[in-house]
Parts: structure tokens; sequence; C-alpha cells
């Protein structure tokens, strides 16, 4: 079946501007997470959702972060203000569910503002 | 808080040589730990996780909580193993579903 994607596969922006990042998950998996990987780093937490509600945004960098997933399926990763810290690879991962389950990544957004 | 480690950014190795990513890990319950495989142009991918105990494409790693390591292994490397990996550790409990991960070990299969 279709795994989990993400939509743009790259979005250049300039310093100060907004942007919204898409994730549909793969197909009847109630959780979702969203990671961000730096240039030399492994993937770093962000936020999850369980259906709806982010059960945890404790990895959002600050309060130009916002998710959301209205209908408990695709979620927007929005940054307003951007910086150029910011650009990155933003991950998304969705998983059946329940805490013991295996997460399916997407192949990645990759942000570079100038 | 935990945190994982993978002390090399790159390993290469000869084609039918053993291979040994090393991961190690700090964190005070009992984790899960996995295996993630990244190749060229593709997306990240679960390669085993220590609960299964299962060997996949020739990888095995053991939890050693003496040691505080999950390192993954292999006796024979192929070229087609060269790829990014990640070790990403789970903590246990309730609440616990982000994977922390490590900055990767890119390995290099030499024909």
């Amino acid at each position: 079946g279709a795994g989990v994607s993400q939509t743009p596969s790259n979005k250049v922006t300039e310093k100060g501007k907004y942007v919204e990042l898409r994730c549909d998950p793969i197909s009847g998996h109630t959780a979702l997470y969203w990671y961000r990987q730096s240039l030399g780093q492994g993937p770093e937490f962000l936020i999850y959702f369980q259906g709806t509600g982010a059960a945890d945004d404790s990895g959002l960098p600050n309060d130009r972060f916002f998710a959301v997933r209205p209908e408990g399926s695709v979620s927007t990763l929005k940054i307003q203000r951007t910086e150029r810290g910011d650009s990155a690879v933003y991950l998304c991962a969705s998983s059946p569910g329940g805490l013991q389950k295996t997460q399916y990544f997407g192949p990645g957004t990759r942000l570079l503002v100038l | 808080a935990q945190r994982v480690t993978q002390p090399e950014k790159l390993l290469s190795v000869f084609k039918g040589a053993p291979v040994e990513l090393k991961c190690n890990y700090s964190y005070s319950g009992s984790p899960e730990l996995f295996w993630y495989v990244q190749y060229s142009r593709q997306r990240l991918q679960l390669l085993l996780r220590h609960i299964s105990r299962e060997s996949i494409k020739g990888f095995t790693a053991d939890l050693n909580k003496g040691e505080t390591s999950f390192h993954l292994k292999k006796p024979f490397a192929q070229e087609e193993d060269s790829a990014m990996y990640y070790c990403a550790l789970r903590a246990s409990g309730a609440g616990s579903y982000q994977l922390t991960f490590g900055k990767g070990t890119k390995l290099s299969v030499i024909p």
C-alpha cells in the first residue's frame, strides 16, 4: 500500500516568510509524528499526534512552530517568521497507534531558508 | 533525558568482511532499541528492533544492558549494505513514543 507522503519535497523560502509542510500518513494510522533532521544529525522529535490532538509538543523549538491535524489524518507543520537556522529536512512518521508500534517514515521535506 | 551515541560517522569495510556499527545509549529505565537504515535516495526505514530478536538482511543486534550498547553486526558485508544507519531509543512506560536518534553512521562497503 501507499506509504507516508510529504509535500512539497523541497521548499526554498526567504527569511521571515511563513511556510506550511504537509504530511499524509498511512491510511488508518492514528499516531503521527514530526521530526527535524539538520545536516549531519539524526532526526529530532518535534511533536506527536494521537488522533486529532497533539499529545506531546515538547520538541517544538519555539512558538514559531505549530502543527495541526484537524481530522485525524493529514497533518500540517507551520513555521512562522522563518529563520536560516530552520533549514533542515522535516520528516513525518505514522504508526498504527499504541506504544509499541513501528513508526513508518515519509521521504521528508527539505526546507531551505535563504 | 535519554541519549544515543554512535561514535563513528563513517565506516568503510571490504565486501565479505565483518561489520559492526556501534551504538551506546544513556537512559535510566528499560529502553526499546532500534536500528533504522536509509539507503541512497530512499526514506528512513526500520531495520530491526531488539524486542523482535530477529535477523534482517543478515544483520543482528543484541541489547547489552550492562554496557548500555546495541551494536549492529553482520558477518559478511555486501555492497548493497552501503547506507546510512541510525540507532534509536524509545523510553519505556506510559507516554513513551518519541524516538531519540543517534547522529548516524555511514557504512561504505568497498567492492
